[in-house]
């Protein structure tokens, strides 16, 4: 069975600083995408990045970034220059073959002033 | 403005009631979704549709009903057979191949029991 794990329940910086959320994952298959979704307060599902697996090449986006492991299943965000904007639940997804998505619990990412 | 809509934003269900939430899209896509989401959790699948007339059950289908009969609208009804409907629900729609078919969703729906 395909899984997705986040092992930070919750995570906390002060703005400004660069902040790394861990996701790993387990599947068989090897072509697959993976994501990071972002929720802020108001509960809109809203897609920060998106990575091929087949890419080698690690996904950019702005601020947003992403350390893409294969041979580990590891799949991590890392946020620079923080933002009081960037507070949200945080969820990591894996794509099947099915174009299913499989969700991670989140992490709860809270930046203060 | 291209997009997915959900309506409404607040739903209140009575005991034995049915209810049904609206989404719908402008981005052209084949495929959409039903998501449940309960305080604190992540996301589970309750039907999807990857082609009009045609819908799949997912992990949490009973108590639901949908139906797909344009490309546009994937409306779910919450029957009275789901004893615990209380959640907040998303709708998503993909429909690029390329893009590794990234869904993209709605604002969202929250359903209360009264």
């Amino acid at each position: 069975a395909q899984t997705v794990t986040q092992s930070q329940p919750e995570m906390s910086v002060q703005e400004a600083e660069t902040v790394t959320l861990s996701c790993t994952y387990d599947t068989s298959e090897n072509n697959y995408y993976l994501f990071w979704y972002k929720q802020p307060p108001s509960r809109q599902m809203i897609l920060v990045i998106r990575q091929e697996a087949y890419k080698q090449q690690n996904a950019t986006e702005n601020r947003f970034s992403v350390n893409f492991q294969k041979a580990a299943k590891s799949f991590s965000l890392k946020i620079s220059d923080s933002q009081l904007g960037d507070t949200a639940m945080y969820f990591c997804a894996l794509m099947d073959s099915n174009y299913q998505l499989i969700w991670g619990a989140g992490t709860k990412l809270i930046i203060k002033p | 403005d291209g997009g997915i809509t959900q309506s409404p934003k607040y739903l209140f269900r009575k005991e034995g009631q049915n209810v049904t939430l609206s989404c719908e899209q402008n981005l052209n896509h084949d495929a959409m979704y039903w998501y449940r989401q309960d305080p604190g959790q992540g996301l589970r699948l309750i039907y999807y549709s990857q082609i009009v007339n045609d819908f799949q059950k997912g992990d949490i289908a009973e108590g639901y009903s949908v139906s797909r009969e344009k490309k546009e609208s994937f409306p779910l009804t919450v029957t009275s057979a789901q004893k615990n409907p209380t959640a907040f629900y998303l709708c998503a729609s993909s429909g690029d191949r390329e893009a590794g078919e990234t869904q993209y969703f709605g604002p969202g729906t929250r359903l209360l029991v009264l």
